[in-house]
């Protein structure tokens, strides 16, 4: 069975400081790694996808892949009490219809 | 740009009625359209995978009898809730992919359901 895994969290760190967060994956052969982010009661929000290894930008985001260790993390500097959410890190199952599997979840709290 | 949009927010129902949630991509055309369920600090939950068309697919474990699912269109999917029971509260989250990157899913903003 295709396993995404993330550790819950809490990660705690303080404002202004760079949040880690790791994912692991257990089908080779996926091509597509993705990172939400969810509020509390509130849907999924696309941050950013990455195909190929190595490193991709967004603002304050950096989203890393090693396909041969297979995991993919985010970066996110100069973090913000609004960033504190739970970050969702998903996986390209494969199959015909683009199925993503979804780790549980790693809480981020920034505090002030 | 990779709007979705989803109908209504919020619903409080009695035991046994039937619910209808409708998702919409609003900007770009929906190859697929998936729907996941989440209760209260648990993760997303797959339920079934619709293309426009045909038959949805579901998961295993999630009944095609009572989460039923019509891809209507390339822009809109509804999930109905038949005869829905306490246990089927939950957050209902729609999500469509095919803008831009084909894999790439944009969530709706999803539907609270209630039954009393």
């Amino acid at each position: 069975q295709k396993e995404v895994e993330q550790n819950s969290g809490p990660l705690s760190v303080p404002e202004g400081a760079i949040a880690s967060l790791n994912c692991t994956y257990s089908d080779r052969g996926s091509q597509s790694f993705f990172w939400y982010r969810q509020y509390s009661g509130k849907s999924p929000e696309l941050i950013m996808f990455i195909y190929s290894n190595g490193d991709k930008e967004d603002g304050r985001f950096t989203a890393q892949l090693n396909k041969a260790s297979q995991y993919v993390s985010l970066l996110i500097r100069d973090s913000q009490p609004s960033d504190s959410a739970t970050y969702l890190c998903a996986v390209n199952g494969g199959g015909g219809y683009n199925k993503l599997i979804f780790g549980a979840g790693t809480r981020l709290a920034v505090h002030p | 740009g990779a709007v979705v949009s989803q109908h209504p927010s919020r619903v409080i129902c009695k035991s046994g009625t039937s619910v209808k949630i409708e998702c919409r991509s609003l900007d770009f055309q929906a190859t697929t359209m998936f729907w996941y369920r989440q209760f209260p600090k648990q993760s997303l939950m797959l339920m079934a995978t619709s293309n426009e068309g045909s038959k949805a697919t579901y998961e295993q474990g999630v009944e095609k009898d009572k989460f039923l699912i019509n891809h209507a269109s390339l822009t809109l999917s509804t999930l109905t809730v038949a005869s829905a029971h306490p246990e089927d509260s939950s957050f209902y989250i729609c999500s469509a992919a095919g803008g831009g990157s084909t894999d790439t899913q944009y969530f709706g903003p999803g539907t609270r359901l209630t039954v009393l």
